[in-house]
Order: C-alpha cells, then structure tokens, then sequence
C-alpha cells in the first residue's frame, strides 16, 4: 500500500527565501513520485516527477526535489520565493502495481512581500 | 485546446437532484480519473478508467456515484440525489498511461443548496 504525508499544511516565507515544503511516503514496492501545483480556481499542474532515474529531480519554475530512500522523503525545494510561487502544493505517489495516485492533503504556500 | 476539458465549470443545484458532470481527456489518454476535492482539502481518488479495462471504482463513496466513460473518450461522472456533503470541486485527469504524469482539467465546481 502506499500513502503521502506533507508536513505542515500552511508554510509561509518572504520573498526571496528559501522555500521547503516536506513530502514523506510510505511504499511497499519502488515509488513513482510526483509534486503539483494548484493556484486559485484551477486544476493541478505537475512540477516534477521521479521514476527511479536521478535521485534529484528538477522541475519547472526552479523548483526541484530530492528522493531520499533512506528517509522515505521527497521534499520540494526552491532557492528563492517568488510572489508568483504562492499556491497549493500537493505531494503524490503511485506504484507499478495498482491503479491509484494518493495524494497528501496539500500545503498552502503563502509568500511575504 | 489540447489540455482536459471539464464541463460544467460551475453547478448548482438543489438538493435531491442528479448531476452530470462532463471531462473531455487528451486526446490519446488511455488513462482517466475522477477526483473530489472538499473545501480546503487534498484529493479524494474516485475512479480510474484505463484503455478497455474493467474501471477501479473503489472510491467512489455511495451507490449514488457512478461514472462511465466511452472507449478512450469522454467521461461522465453522475451524482443522483444528491446531498449537501457532495459540494465539492471534481476534477478530472488523463495521462498516457498509469503511473505517467497526470494532466487535470480546471473542474467543475459543484454546489449543493
């Protein structure tokens, strides 16, 4: 079976800060990984996925993460925050085996001017 | 326009009533699935299509859920007597195939008075 964990529902940072936004998952067999995006009114779009090929992934809008086994933990990086980078962000897992993508229940990013 | 298309965008509707809700994929998905989405909350997995396949329907919550989809095409996802707790967004994503990257449409906000 497999399940995500995102620390913290809300996480706030000036602009121009370090964002992290944690990702901890559960998988009895080798994880396919996934970070979205949600802004206001719109459905998700993916940032970055990770198939078992590098343990660091970038994305887009400078964001990337780093698939730690050892951890159970692929949280979601960006150097800076920009203004534009306040949305909802959600952590997904799936495996080779069954059907489903389970989704954590999103962290809120509010960026400070 | 090439990304997943959901119709209506908003509905409302009194309770009792059936609802349809519509998603068009990308053309070429062979993967579908429905989401609910509560105010303020992550995704709850409703049902997955795939290609010709038998659908997963282990999400949905009552018998009043039900969803068809049409070969590789389009989707509906019904709701009958429909109750004040199934306010909520749906969303809709295809991807090429399990485990791919999935691609969301806008949703379809519904409200139940």
């Amino acid at each position: 079976a497999q399940s995500v964990t995102q620390l913290g529902s809300h996480v706030s940072v000036s602009e121009g800060a370090l964002v992290l936004l944690r990702c901890n998952y559960s998988s009895s067999v080798p994880p396919y990984l996934f970070w979205y995006v949600q802004y206001p009114n719109q459905g998700l779009q993916l940032l970055l996925k990770y198939t078992s090929a590098a343990t660091l992934v970038k994305g887009i809008n400078g964001f990337e993460a780093e698939f730690k086994k050892s951890e159970t933990s692929f949280h979601l990086t960006k150097p800076s925050a920009h203004m534009s980078d306040a949305a909802e962000y959600f952590c997904a897992v799936s495996a080779d085996t069954g059907n489903q993508f389970y989704f954590g229940t999103g962290t809120s990013l509010t960026v400070i001017p | 326009g090439a990304g997943v298309s959901q119709s209506p965008s908003n509905k409302v509707t009194e309770k009792g009533k059936d609802v349809e809700l519509r998603c068009d994929p990308i053309s070429g998905h062979t993967a579908l699935y429905w989401y609910r989405q509560r105010l303020g909350q992550g995704l709850e997995f409703l049902i997955y299509f795939q290609g010709n396949s038998a659908p997963d329907k282990s999400g949905l919550p009552s018998d009043r859920f039900s969803a068809e989809r049409t070969g590789e095409s389009v989707s509906t996802l019904t709701i009958q007597r429909t109750q004040q707790e199934d306010s909520a967004v749906y969303l809709c994503a295809s991807s090429s195939n399990r485990n791919q990257p999935q691609h969301f449409g806008d949703g379809t906000r519904l409200s139940i008075l």
